[in-house]
């Protein structure tokens, strides 16, 4: 139990193009989802957290207007990267938890994105 | 100072052995903690979580919390080279919940036949 997929795994893009991350909860409800990024050699910085049906709150130093979160159900949160750029390119992780979880999370196997 | 701090290593460590890793954490409200394995190129998966000052084991691993002196440790035993990979320290700052993680930057194990 408490899977947690993303897609895609793997994505390049062109400079000033949006990306999509979808992260979903597929055997439980996620009623809180977390947005990583990392860098190579660096640990995972927390972005932002979202609970179903509000608004996402992002940490500080986190553009809200370039790395826009939507969790519109319970089993599903996006992650749209917005005109990305190089210094964009990184592996984004989402994890997931749930009232059945307590105060686990479970991560999702990470979306590696380049942008060119 | 950082919030959660691992040294990073590498620890490397003949198969058989007991390996040690080690992790601070600066606020002294934190209430769970957490070890998680990553490998290269992998999302992180949990390993154990403590919450209570002591020992807490399971099967090879057991995991140390000091709240006095903001410590907490992972033990692996009988290690293998499968062990091998970087491990993440995370703090959560308050109890229960669906709060957010605060990660150390990971020591890399390093398992040796």
């Amino acid at each position: 139990g408490a899977v947690v997929s993303q897609h895609p795994s793997r994505v390049i893009c062109k400079s000033g193009t949006s990306v999509k991350i979808e992260c979903r909860s597929l055997d439980f409800q996620a009623t809180t989802m977390f947005w990583y990024r990392q860098f190579p050699k660096q640990s995972l910085m927390l972005m932002a957290t979202s609970n179903e049906g509000s608004k996402a709150t992002y940490e500080q130093g986190v553009e809200k207007d370039k790395f826009l979160i939507n969790h519109a159900s319970l089993t599903l949160s996006t992650l749209t990267v917005t005109s990305a750029h190089p210094e964009d390119s990184s592996f984004y992780i989402c994890s997931a938890t749930g009232t059945a979880l307590g105060f686990q999370q479970f991560f999702g196997p990470g979306t590696r994105l380049t942008v060119l | 100072q950082k919030e959660v701090e691992q040294n990073s290593g590498p620890l490397s460590v003949p198969e058989g052995a007991i390996a040690s890793l080690n992790c601070t954490y600066s606020d002294r409200g934190s209430q769970s903690f957490f070890w998680y394995r990553q490998y290269s190129g992998k999302s992180p998966e949990l390993i154990m979580f403590i919450y209570s000052n002591g020992d807490k084991e399971d099967g090879r691993f057991t995991a140390q919390l000091n709240k006095a002196s903001q410590y907490v440790s992972l033990l692996i035993r009988d290690s293998q080279p499968s062990d091998s990979a970087t491990y993440l320290c995370a703090v959560s700052p308050f109890s229960g919940g669906y709060n957010k993680l605060i990660f150390g930057a990971g020591t890399r194990l390093a398992v040796h036949p």
